[in-house]
């Protein structure tokens, strides 16, 4: 399967700051990423489809302005949680859009916002 | 309304037994089915993917897929305690790009 790092790991910041997390592709070029949320005990909660070299396509509910998505190439796409508040805590993971429509995770990042 | 439905659990099974874990969905349209095996405080990993009615067997992991009931299911052969873990369903439906929609998951609890 692909090979997907996420940077940080793990992010604390406090409330009102801005958060930029990174997803890239290791072995393979990737023209669409997705961005998934999971709070405490429930599954993942599909944010938006990031398309490189165009604009993301968010969900219904999911603020776009708050939750910024930059895919500037086909190895990296980026998170980027502004005005981060306590309710945005979540494990926020990326995953790569591979072959016969599989999807290969990243290893997540975990963020508590103060 | 896509869903995709499990039994939270928790599912315990005793080391060396099968293990059957379900999943129903809601939309008929659906064309691939996928398990992800989730461990505490991890990220999803891919087990298996299934497109076609009827069984596939990789190694202990044998998926069942039946359209007609809209179900699929995951049987864990020889379960082992390190199988003990969260297990999505996800199915990608028609028209909707490679979009996954996820279960909310069964945890899987195989006890020595």
């Amino acid at each position: 399967g692909a090979v997907v790092s996420q940077h940080p790991s793990w992010v604390i910041c406090k409330s009102g700051t801005s958060v930029k997390i990174e997803c890239r592709s290791l072995d393979f070029q990737a023209t669409t990423m997705f961005w998934y949320r999971q709070f405490p005990k429930q599954s993942l909660m599909l944010m938006a489809t990031s398309n490189e070299g165009s604009k993301a396509t968010y969900e219904q509910g999911v603020e776009k302005d708050k939750f910024l998505i930059n895919h500037a190439s086909l190895t990296l796409s980026t998170l980027t949680v502004t005005s981060a508040h306590p309710e945005d805590s979540s494990f926020y993971i990326c995953s790569e859009d591979g072959s016969q429509e599989t999807q290969y995770f990243g290893p997540g990042t975990r963020l508590l916002v103060l | 309304q896509k869903e995709v439905e499990q039994n939270s659990g928790p599912l315990s099974v005793p080391e060396g037994a099968i293990a059957s874990l379900n999943c129903t969905y809601s939309d008929r349209g659906s064309q691939s089915f996928f398990w992800y095996r989730q461990y505490s405080g991890k990220s999803p990993e891919l087990i298996m993917f299934i497109y076609s009615n009827g069984d596939k067997e990789d190694g202990r992991f044998t998926a069942q897929l039946n359209k007609a009931s809209q179900y699929v299911s995951l049987l864990i052969r020889d379960s082992q305690p390190s199988d003990s873990a969260t297990y999505l369903c996800a199915v990608n439906s028609a028209g909707g790009g490679n979009k996954l929609t996820f279960g909310t998951g069964t945890q899987l609890k195989v006890e020595l």
